[in-house]
């Protein structure tokens, strides 16, 4: 039981790069989302998904695009990366139930810098 | 908008001695969770607690506890016997009470440094 996986930790990208953060969950989680983590400011969210072909925006959705054809998969793609987008990406997931009181599961992060 | 403030960049303590983290928090909702992550050097986000708002009895786990307080929305983290394993970011976050919204709204963080 892998977890919560993501590829690669580290990047670096030119302005105007594009490029797809991995993420994988092998627990059959119906809930996925990706977090910007900068510092002073905590964790932000970017998009969410609560099942294959289900997405929609967080706080801070903007550059980023998502999809998700399975369950497992839930990557987040850099259109055309800015130096505003350099931070520290997780990926986390969970089960869905009746209360929100679900643990949510954390991958190690994806540090990325944008030049 | 939900909102968490934590008043406490950075903290420090001895080792074995206790110390508490501050967290208040802006909601509307009567029913959510409230949690505080882990945050050690090696990046990984790690659960600590979490406190369900219907539940008036605070939440416990090993050395680390909960002073819940509703009606001031204030929610502070109290870790006994301090470890040097401790030292860490710790964050509070709020999610509300809706089936299938799992999101998160974090607070700043608060830098905890054990003095050894």
């Amino acid at each position: 039981n892998a977890g919560v996986t993501q590829t690669p930790k580290f990047q670096v990208l030119k302005t105007g790069q594009s490029m797809t953060l991995q993420c994988a969950q092998d627990m059959n989680h119906e809930y996925m989302s990706w977090y910007r983590q900068d510092p002073g400011m905590g964790l932000r969210l970017i998009h969410y998904s609560v099942g294959a072909g289900i997405t929609d925006q967080g706080e801070v959705p903007n550059g980023y695009n998502v999809s998700r054809s399975t369950t497992e998969d839930f990557p987040l793609r850099l259109l055309s990366a800015a130096p505003s987008q350099t931070s520290v990406y997780f990926c986390a997931s969970s089960r869905i139930s009746g209360r929100a009181s679900n643990e949510q599961f954390f991958g190690p992060g994806t540090r990325l810098t944008v030049l | 908008a939900q909102t968490v403030t934590q008043s406490q960049p950075e903290m420090s303590v001895q080792e074995a001695e206790t110390v508490t983290l501050s967290c208040t928090y802006d909601t509307s909702e009567s029913d959510y969770y409230l949690f505080w992550y882990k945050q050690p050097p090696s990046r990984q986000m790690i659960l600590v607690i979490r406190q369900e708002a219907y539940k008036q009895q605070n939440a416990t786990e090993n050395r680390f506890s909960v002073n819940f307080q509703k009606a001031a929305k204030s929610f502070s983290l109290k870790i006994s016997d301090s470890q040097l394993g401790d030292a860490a970011m710790y964050f509070c976050a709020y999610s509300p009470d809706y089936f299938g919204n799992e999101k998160l709204t974090f607070g700043t963080g608060t830098r905890l440094t054990i003095i050894p």
